[in-house]
Order: C-alpha cells, then sequence, then structure tokens
C-alpha cells in the first residue's frame, strides 16, 4: 500500500510553546489530508481535513488558531500546535488520499506537553 | 463527523476461536472500512468495501456491507495470538470531502 510518513513519532514539550508535527505522502500525491487526535483508549476524532493549496476546514470545536494546518504541496501537510498546554497531550494521526482512493495512515506523533 | 457504534467493546477469547465485531450508524456511507491499530501506531488498513452487499476476504478477514448501506461487520476465522489489538470500523462519504468516521473500536485479546 502507499506510505504516508509522520514525523516526529513522538515530541515533549513545554507548556506555552508550539510543536511542529509533519504529514508526508511518500510515493502519491495527496490531495486532501485528515488529522485526527486520539486520547488514550478512545478512537480517532477528526480534527480538521485540508486540501493542498487552500485553507483547512476544521471539525466544531477545534480551534483553528490553535491548530494551524498548512498544506502546501501535494505531498506534505503541517500541523502546529501553537501555544501547547497540557490538555493537548494526545496521539495525533494524520491520513492522506488521491482523489477517489483510500485514505492510508502515518505511523502517530505522540505529543506530551509538561 | 458523527461517531459510529461499534460493538462488542472488547473481547478475549482463546487461539482458535472465530471473532465477529460489528458497526452501525445513523447515516448511508459510500465506503466502509476496517482498520487495525497496534499500541503507539496509527491504524492500518485491513479490508475496504464499496458496494451494499459486498463480501469481501482478506485471509482469515471476512467483511460484508450491509444492504443499507448503515452497517457493516468484520469476521476473523481462527484467531491466533498476532490478531491482539484494536480494530476500527470507518464509514467514508463522498459528500464529506472522504473524511473517515471512526467506531469507538473493538478492542481483541487472544490467549494462547
Amino acid at each position: 500500500g502507499a506510505v504516508v510518513s509522520q514525523h516526529p513519532s513522538w515530541v515533549i514539550c513545554k507548556s506555552g510553546t508550539s510543536v511542529k508535527i509533519e504529514c508526508r505522502s511518500l510515493d502519491f500525491q495527496a490531495t486532501t489530508m485528515f488529522w485526527y487526535r486520539q486520547f488514550p483508549k478512545q478512537s480517532l476524532m477528526l480534527m480538521a481535513t485540508s486540501n493542498e493549496g487552500s485553507k483547512a476546514t476544521y471539525e466544531q470545536g477545534v480551534e483553528k488558531d490553535k491548530f494551524l494546518i498548512n498544506h502546501a504541496s501535494l505531498t506534505l501537510s503541517t500541523l502546529t500546535v501553537t501555544s501547547a498546554h497540557p490538555e493537548d497531550s494526545s496521539f495525533y494521526i494524520c491520513s492522506a488520499t488521491a482523489l477517489y482512493t483510500e485514505a492510508f495512515f502515518g505511523q502517530g506523533t505522540r505529543l506530551t506537553v509538561v | 463527523g458523527q461517531q459510529l457504534n461499534q460493538s462488542p467493546q472488547s473481547m478475549f477469547i482463546q487461539e482458535g476461536e472465530d471473532v465477529s465485531m460489528n458497526c452501525t450508524s445513523s447515516s448511508i456511507f459510500n465506503t466502509w472500512l476496517w482498520y487495525k491499530q497496534d499500541p503507539g501506531e496509527g491504524p492500518v488498513l485491513l479490508i475496504a468495501l464499496y458496494k451494499a452487499g459486498e463480501l469481501t476476504s482478506n485471509g482469515r478477514l471476512t467483511a460484508q456491507f450491509g444492504i443499507t448501506r448503515k452497517d457493516s461487520f468484520l469476521n476473523i476465522s481462527a484467531s491466533i495470538p498476532s490478531d491482539v489489538g484494536i480494530y476500527f470500523c470507518a464509514g467514508q462519504d463522498s459528500n464529506s470531502g472522504y473524511a473517515l468516521n471512526f467506531g469507538k473500536g473493538t478492542s481483541l485479546l487472544v490467549t494462547p
């Protein structure tokens, strides 16, 4: 299957700092990338949908000014958690899809804010 | 997006037993997918279903896309210890930009 690489795999940051997470589609051009958040023992909850070259669409309850998403190319999307707080600690997962194809997931990023 | 109703929440079985889990939604989907997630990893696609009534197998796994397009089930036959993990169903609707709506997951434990 297609490969989606997410970096970093884990990150620890101080409260109040910002963290950037990258999601890359390695062997296909992703027209759409999705960002999910998963708390322990819970399911994946969609945060936002981003299409290359346009602004991301955020799900209800997700602050767009706190979770900045950039999808500058067909192979790269970034999620920046700004002014992180301990309650932002979670497992963040991206997925990427080309038009009319299945979505493939990255390996996830474990964010811990201390 | 909506969260789908997935059951059972957890299963604890012996190696060699068959397993069945299902997923329902309040709305119809164009595609149903089943994923497995190991701890600390992203979900890995097991089976994708594209047509109502479709029955698809992948090795010991079999999944069906319900006729109403509002449900799906996954069966695992002759379970083995490496089947341990969390299984998620997901529904996809092209009208919603192909985002996935996930079930809450079924945690599977298999004892030798």
